[in-house]
């Protein structure tokens, strides 16, 4: 198993306050992604990266921002949740260049914003 | 995604019978990944497929990827009830940003 891990596993909060996701992997890849997964949508790229500071956005990055500081950790952070943002959040990442690897998957942090 | 259409949504079949999930893009794929998913839980990969007319074959599941690269298909053989869960396509589509499908739920009724 790939070496990725995601915390807070679970987190409850409330509209308007902060929230930070984070990413850890052990595994040295290149590339991180954000995704959330929600029903009737499957999974939406938020964020993604390609390098340390490297970052660019996905397809609903809107009211989320992320930072890649060193190669194993990346970072979603929620400036100020909204009840929309409820969802449960997979980081993957992978080690290869343009579609020729796979994406491995973190367990996935479920947020549920009140 | 917008990207990826993935049909149909839910499938609820006998166990024992074969089925047919599809995955389909507008646009030439690079790499068409197959990944299966438990309810409530990460994603599993299951296959990947590069070339134009490719298939590739685990166990009781077949995967095709046409010659034009932009559609695939998953098919199951005789399936059994660890067959259920969430099925994903997904494909690296435009620079490094690999997007999904919606998803297709398998119901299996022993």
């Amino acid at each position: 198993d790939a070496g990725i891990t995601q915390s807070p596993r679970h987190k409850v909060t409330e509209t308007g306050t902060p929230v930070t996701l984070r990413c850890h992997q052990t595994e040295n890849h290149r590339y991180m992604y954000w995704y959330r997964q929600d029903p009737g949508h499957g999974l939406r790229l938020i964020h993604y990266s390609y390098g340390v500071k490297d970052t660019d956005k996905g397809e609903v990055s809107d009211g989320y921002s992320v930072s890649r500081s060193k190669t194993e950790d990346f970072l979603l952070t929620l400036e100020s949740a909204t009840s929309s943002q409820t969802s449960v959040y997979f980081c993957a990442i992978s080690g290869a260049e343009r579609g020729s690897g796979e994406l491995f998957f973190g367990e996935g942090s479920r947020l549920t914003v009140l | 995604s917008q990207e990826l259409e993935q049909s149909p949504q839910s499938l609820i079949v006998q166990e024992g019978k074969n089925l047919t999930i599809n995955c389909t893009s507008s646009k030439t794929l690079y790499g068409l990944y197959w990944y299966k998913q438990k309810y409530g839980e990460g994603l599993i990969f299951l296959m990947m497929l590069q070339k134009g007319g490719e298939e590739k074959s685990h166990e009781k599941i077949t995967a095709k990827l046409d010659e034009k690269k932009q559609q695939s298909s998953l098919h199951i053989t005789a399936s059994q009830p660890s067959h259920a869960g969430i099925y994903l396509c997904g494909a690296d589509i435009s620079g490094n940003q690999f997007y999904f499908g919606t998803g297709t739920s398998l119901t299996v009724i022993p």
